[in-house]
């Protein structure tokens, strides 16, 4: 079975800095998605990036990459230049045919 | 930018209540999914739904629950008798295409009470 591990269940960084989010997973699949959601306070789940298997090339959405290790089956999130408006629930996520999602990362961005 | 829509936001039931959580997905999309995230927890598959039928459901999902799209817009989930336990925070997701391969739009929620 498929699981996704979240190591760091809390984390805060000043504003303006630079924090990585690890992820780890376990699948025995070659080919599948994966995905960083962001939860703020309002508990929707909002799609933050996300990354193909086949593709060997980071995903970057703006302040937003990832580091993905396929081999490792390591999947991080870094966060640029963080805002106080990156103060949320971090879920990483493995997809094949439903979504499994790690325990989560609660970040806190202090001014 | 089309989106995912849940209704009610909130919903307050008591206990041996049925309730329904309602759900419009993006027109265009053939998968759909509830999700279920109990308060601090992390966020668990339900169950998913394509052409009409009941593709792939988790442990939780038992008798007690059932889905349905009853016309063409709506998605729904019914828990038949609420328990306390299952007060927790319900997402509805769809996409285009399913097995993963294809981004879920997850909805705004329902946050379901159960007193």
């Amino acid at each position: 079975a498929q699981t996704v591990t979240q190591s760091q269940p809390e984390m805060s960084v000043q504003e303006a800095e630079t924090v990585t989010l690890s992820c780890t997973y376990d699948t025995s699949e070659n080919n599948y998605y994966l995905f960083w959601y962001k939860q703020p306070p309002s508990r929707q789940m909002i799609l933050v990036i996300r990354q193909e298997a086949y593709k060997q090339q980071n995903a970057t959405e703006n302040r937003f990459s990832v580091n993905f290790q396929k081999a490792a089956k390591s999947f991080s999130l870094k966060i640029s230049d963080s805002q106080l408006g990156d103060t949320a629930m971090y879920f990483c996520a493995f997809a094949d045919d439903k979504i499994i999602f790690g325990k989560g990362t609660r970040l806190h961005i202090l001014p | 930018e089309p989106e995912v829509t849940q209704t009610p936001s909130h919903q307050v039931t008591q206990m041996g209540q049925e309730v329904i959580l309602r759900c419009v997905p993006i027109s265009n999309h053939l998968y759909f999914y509830w999700y279920r995230q109990i308060l601090g927890q992390k966020v668990e598959f339900l169950v998913s739904f394509y052409n009409n039928e009941i593709s792939e459901k988790s442990e939780i999902f038992d008798d007690q629950f059932s889905v349905e799209r009853p016309d063409g817009s709506n998605f729904t989930l019914k828990i038949r008798s609420t328990k306390l336990e299952d007060s927790a925070m319900y997402f509805c997701a769809s996409s285009p295409v399913g097995q993963g391969f294809d981004e879920q739009y997850f909805g705004p929620g329902t946050r379901l009470t159960v007193t």
